[in-house]
């Protein structure tokens, strides 16, 4: 069965420093990846994307990920934390049986301190 | 341009009442979904649809009921709520066939006493 595992529950980055969320995954074949954000408050946004081609994709907001299949992983990066990046960070699959069922991590809560 | 709307946003039921969820979308969507995030757990399908007049079990559709009479709007019913049911329910909605963008409502936060 596909699974997603966000490892880190809270990270707490100070402003102007890099950040990566960890995201691995288990898939039988090869996975749709996806990020979306969750501001406080508001629904999931849609942050990047990985489908297939260049393993390294680039997303909104300044934030990059890169699918790396010998790890089983698509963790999300970027370079300068700015203090609106503060949200929690879902990581997703694509399930068997398509129609965009989307198998969702726990999520990671990233702090972010001036 | 509204995107996706769910009404309640908030909503107390006590145990054995019943409610209604609703989703609207003004994107011409296909593909509509209903979620429930609850903590430490991520998000959770609990019913979708392909189009209308057609839905669909997620992974978690015990208690919970789904119509989609018209290709704009997707139900979520709870028939008798039980305190298992409070959390928080996600809408939302997809242009593609596979695995395009969800756009998301902003959620509607059930508390069953």
């Amino acid at each position: 069965a596909q699974s997603v595992t966000q490892p880190d529950i809270h990270i707490t980055v100070s402003e102007g420093a890099s950040l990566e969320l960890r995201c691995n995954y288990s898939y039988g074949a090869t996975p749709y990846l996806f990020w979306y954000v969750q501001s406080p408050g508001q629904g999931l946004q849609l942050l990047l994307k990985y489908f297939s081609g260049d393993t390294l994709v680039q997303g909104i907001k300044g934030f990059e990920a890169e699918f790396k299949r010998s790890q089983s992983s698509f963790n999300l990066r970027k370079p300068s934390v700015h203090w609106s990046d503060a949200a929690e960070y879902f990581c997703a699959v694509g399930a068997m049986g398509g129609y965009n069922k989307l198998i969702f991590g726990a999520g990671t809560r990233l702090a972010v301190h001036p | 341009n509204a995107g996706v709307t769910q009404t309640p946003k908030f909503r107390v039921l006590k145990t054995g009442q019943s409610m209604t969820l609703l989703c609207a979308q003004d994107m011409n969507h296909e593909y509509m979904y209903w979620y429930r995030q609850d903590p430490g757990m991520g998000l959770r399908l609990i019913h979708y649809s392909v189009g209308e007049g057609t839905t669909a079990k997620g992974e978690v559709p015990d208690g919970y009921n789904v119509s989609r009479l018209k290709k704009q709007n997707f139900l979520l019913g709870l028939e008798s709520a039980a305190p298992s049911q409070t959390s928080v329910y996600f809408c939302a909605s997809s242009y593609s066939i596979r695995f395009g963008e969800l756009f998301f409502g902003e959620g509607s936060r059930l508390t069953v006493l």
